[in-house]
């Protein structure tokens, strides 16, 4: 079955840009919108944008200044990248696939710790 | 955007009793377009019911989801062990997405 893994610095310094990718593995990334979702420490969950395989965005207003998303078909990832960090944005960033445009996430990755520190 | 507000905050029940998640929103979700996650320490969520009553591929029958508008209800008619855990309700019917901010279930 489909599988994610994020990868990415576990550690960015403020005002600088954090970077993760998602590699998608047992099937194609094709035809799928691909998320990203975050949850800091003993909180809840944010979605913060999504990318279809054609490279169309959409991003969560409060993140969108600050936020891009690409895609890699032919490596079968996606990535993220957040400018201007602070320590507010210390979380567990997750992927997640949806089926279409107004879908549920499933499956997702296991997450990675992104800390934002000097 | 559509804000959900999930209750009770922690639910203290134990094995065998009915657990019963609330998730309202600000403003009607579109077609029910609802979903439930359960989320243990340490792992990401995973999908229980989407549609707001359909339950995803390999979820036990004791999980149901009712509810359409801005009323859903997560139902776990008989709790086992594993199902001790954190759950999220997400609408997806507008942009942005988003999610309730979790109700613990915990043992009592």
């Amino acid at each position: 079955q489909v599988q994610l893994q994020e990868s990415g610095p576990g550690l960015v310094k403020p005002s600088e840009t954090l970077s993760l990718t998602c590699t998608v593995s047992g099937g194609s990334i094709s035809s799928y919108y691909w998320s990203w979702i975050r949850q800091p420490a003993g909180k809840g969950l944010e979605w913060i944008g999504r990318i279809y395989t054609s490279g169309s965005t959409n991003y969560n207003p409060s993140l969108k200044s600050r936020v891009t998303m690409s895609v890699d078909t032919s490596k079968n990832q996606f990535s993220l990248k957040l400018s201007s960090v602070t320590a507010a944005d210390t979380a567990v960033y997750y992927c997640a696939r949806a089926p279409g445009s107004l879908y549920w996430f499933d499956p997702w990755g296991q997450g990675t710790l992104v800390t934002v520190s000097s | 955007e559509i804000v959900l507000t999930q209750s009770p905050g922690t639910l203290s029940l134990s094995p065998g009793e009915r657990a019963t998640l609330s998730c309202r929103a600000s403003q009607s979700v579109s077609s029910s377009y609802l979903a439930w996650y359960q989320q243990k320490p340490g792992q990401a969520p995973r999908l229980l019911i989407y549609g707001a009553s359909s339950r995803a591929t390999g979820i036990p029958d004791r999980f149901s989801g009712s509810g359409s508008g801005t009323d859903f209800t997560l139902t776990i008619s008989r709790l086992e062990p594993e199902d001790f855990a954190v759950y999220y309700c997400q609408q997806y019917g507008s942009s942005p997405s988003s999610f309730g901010g979790g109700t613990k279930v915990e043992i009592k």
